[in-house]
């Protein structure tokens, strides 16, 4: 089982739908989650850093952190077709050289006008 | 506020071959990690650095060699190019004594043929 799973999608939506998008992780210790958003030929950018459970909003996004059930999400509201990327999750256990940062595979999103 | 720049963005070259790769941190961040990324995976880490010092290096064979400058600029070095090297390298500075989240570049894209 790997460390960190995320589903590959593709996930397709049209215009202004609600997007969330998921990953699951086997390590309790992680405290710190991040989601990346890269676009076609780009680095990831990252969209939101979050620690520990609990709730983050920036805008359109937020992210959201289960830490009972060893789940992450990401919602992105009125999505826009700017939003097509692929995100990526990644989570740490905490202080450390970025060895230890795991990340997911991504999950690939279309937004269609 | 410029972010990580690399330095170049395409490079080919061909098996066997020796490559540098360059990359600027961001202005204040003493850190800076290289990862390569495979078409449909997440990226993969290959070394961090902090204040010229090496603080993680993961799987990568003894072919891969980075090193940090005065001004935190960094240097990724691959000797004896093989096929399996073509990839997106991309270089991520951090802040924070370097446990910060990572800001990636927009990477470099090698193919060995």
């Amino acid at each position: 089982q790997k460390e960190v799973e995320q589903d590959p999608g593709p996930l397709s939506v049209p215009e202004g739908a609600i997007v969330s998008l998921n990953c699951t992780y086997s390590n309790s210790a992680f405290q710190y989650f991040m989601w990346y958003r890269q676009y076609s030929r780009k680095g990831p950018e990252l969209l939101m850093y979050t620690y520990s459970s609990g709730n983050k909003e920036d805008g359109r996004f937020t992210a959201q952190v289960d830490k009972s059930s060893k789940y992450i999400s990401l919602f992105i509201r009125d999505s826009q077709p700017s939003d097509s990327a692929t995100y990526l999750c990644a989570m740490r256990a905490g202080a450390g050289n970025n060895r230890k940062l795991i990340w997911g595979l991504g999950t690939s999103l279309a937004v269609n006008p | 506020d410029a972010g990580v720049t690399q330095s170049p963005t395409h490079l080919i070259k061909t098996r066997g071959q020796h490559v540098t790769l360059r990359c600027s941190p961001i202005s204040g961040h003493k850190s800076v990690s290289w990862y390569q990324q495979v078409l449909g995976q997440g990226p993969q880490f290959i070394f961090q650095y902090y204040e010229k010092e090496e603080r993680g290096r993961g799987n990568f064979p003894d072919r891969f060699s980075a090193r940090q400058f005065p001004n935190y600029s960094s240097e990724l070095n691959v000797n004896a190019l093989l096929l399996g090297d073509s990839a997106l390298y991309l270089c991520a500075s951090s802040s924070g004594g370097g446990y910060g989240p990572l800001h990636f570049g927009n990477g470099t894209r090698l193919t060995v043929t």
